[in-house]
């Protein structure tokens, strides 16, 4: 059964100080997002991660992808509160049909303060 | 392109009542997905499609049922509500490649 696991689920900050959310995940998986949600709405899809070593970064986000260790960072850089909001990591399993569905962690609730 | 639309936005309804909810992509993606959300858990899958004509099951299918009626549209219904499947649920949708799975914007359901 694949696990994905998260932390912090809480994380309050200030704002221009930087940080990083784990995202650690049981089995092997050659895919691996990251959402972001704001309070009522859906889920905005941040990044994709394919391979390992894989780095993307989008303004103060940065994402990174170790399959060896099954691990995902997302670090954030000079943080602002628009910022502010849930992160969710998630990993995708693959059967002999075509993909399962995503295995979601539990997210990730950041609060940056001014 | 308005991408995965769902319908209704909200809902409530008494224990024992049925209803289906509806998704549908104009993306031309094969494979679609129903889940729920609830909350500290996270998004948890309910039942997916790989393709048209095909379903499966994915962790917490009970209660539920689904229909792929095309292309486009994947249905949840849940025949008999209980209190424990109020949540929000989301429709998602990802194309060849995997490369991005899209979610439609929620329904929000109350049991009462």
């Amino acid at each position: 059964e694949l696990k994905v696991e998260q932390n912090p689920l809480f994380l309050s900050m200030q704002e221009g100080k930087n940080y990083t959310i784990y995202c650690n995940y049981s089995t092997t998986s050659d895919r691996l997002y990251w959402y972001r949600q704001d309070p009522g709405k859906s889920l905005e899809s941040l990044f994709v991660l394919l391979s390992n070593g894989a780095v993307k970064q989008e303004g103060r986000l940065m994402a990174s992808l170790d399959t060896k260790a099954r691990l995902s960072t997302l670090h954030i850089t000079a943080a602002v509160h628009d910022l502010s909001a849930t992160y969710f990591c998630a990993v995708v399993m693959y059967s002999g049909g075509g993909a399962d569905g995503l295995t979601f962690g539990k997210g990730t609730h950041l609060i940056i303060q001014p | 392109n308005a991408g995965v639309t769902q319908t209704p936005k909200f809902q409530v309804l008494k224990t024992g009542q049925s209803m289906t909810l509806q998704c549908a992509q104009d993306m031309n993606h094969n494979s679609m997905y129903w889940y729920r959300q609830d909350p500290g858990m996270g998004l948890r899958l309910i039942y997916y499609s790989a393709s048209e004509g095909t379903t499966d099951k994915g962790e917490v299918p009970n209660g539920y049922n689904v229909s792929r009626l095309n292309k486009r549209e994947f249905s949840l219904r849940l025949e008999s509500a209980a209190p424990s499947q109020t949540s929000v649920y989301f429709c998602a949708s990802i194309g060849t490649g995997y490369n991005e799975q899209f979610f439609g914007p929620g329904t929000r359901l109350t049991v009462l």
